[in-house]
């Protein structure tokens, strides 16, 4: 069964609003991570919260974690044309002995100039 | 560049042919992934190699080989395959398991 699920599956806005993206998961997580991809090319890592941390920035990135509620969430202020992408949450989890990182459908952003 | 490249960018075979995705890093990173990625579905992981552990997908078919010669490199050997295996295969590396991931560009396979 899928991981992480991201919602909304698709986000439009104008330049300079926020984008808010959530992600939801089923099992216990070592940490979680949120990836951006553009067009079919690979992805690039945002940030990474640990399970014990409930906040995090980067830049104009703001990602909260809580872990009772089993769910995330990737704020992106001030958006600009160039966020336009697919973001990913991904959590890192142990099954069955492996250890990897399980991503979600992610959430199509478009920031209309 | 990501500092993981990806060979080829795209590939187009026939079910019949033999071919290979090669994957190299050289950032130090101690693990190395396939992931493939199919229109409107979630990414897959296919196979992950790691200094900490080496393990096989037992759900990926066997049509897909994986070889991971050495920390740097990674290849994914293809026979005999399917129209429905037609795919973004991403190669990604990390540190160390758990950490974040550097994916390369991709390759774009399609299957004839």
């Amino acid at each position: 069964s899928q991981q992480g699920e991201e919602d909304p599956q698709a986000l439009s806005i104008q330049e300079g609003e926020n984008a808010t993206m959530n992600c939801s998961y089923k099992t216990s997580i070592n940490n979680l991570q949120w990836y951006r991809q553009n067009s079919g090319r690979g992805l690039v890592h945002l940030i990474l919260i640990r399970s014990n941390e409930r906040e995090k920035h980067s830049g104009r990135l703001r990602v909260t974690l809580d872990t009772s509620k089993k769910s995330s969430s990737l704020l992106i202020t001030a958006s600009r044309a160039a966020d336009t992408a697919s973001y990913f949450c991904a959590t890192d989890v142990t099954d069955t002995g492996r250890r990897a990182l399980t991503f979600g459908s992610g959430t199509r952003l478009q920031v209309q100039p | 560049e990501t500092g993981v490249t990806q060979t080829p960018r795209h590939l187009v075979m026939g079910m019949t042919n033999k071919k290979s995705l090669k994957c190299e890093q050289h950032l130090g990173h101690n693990a190395m992934y396939w992931y493939k990625q199919s229109a409107k579905k979630p990414l897959e992981l296919m196979f992950v190699y790691s200094l900490e552990e080496r393990v096989e997908n037992n759900s990926v078919p066997s049509r897909f080989s994986p070889e991971c010669p050495n920390s740097s490199h990674l290849f994914l050997h293809l026979h005999t395959l399917q129209p429905e295996d037609s795919a973004l295969y991403l190669c990604a590396s990390s540190q160390r398991l758990g950490y974040g991931y550097t994916f390369g560009s991709g390759t774009r396979l399609t299957v004839v």
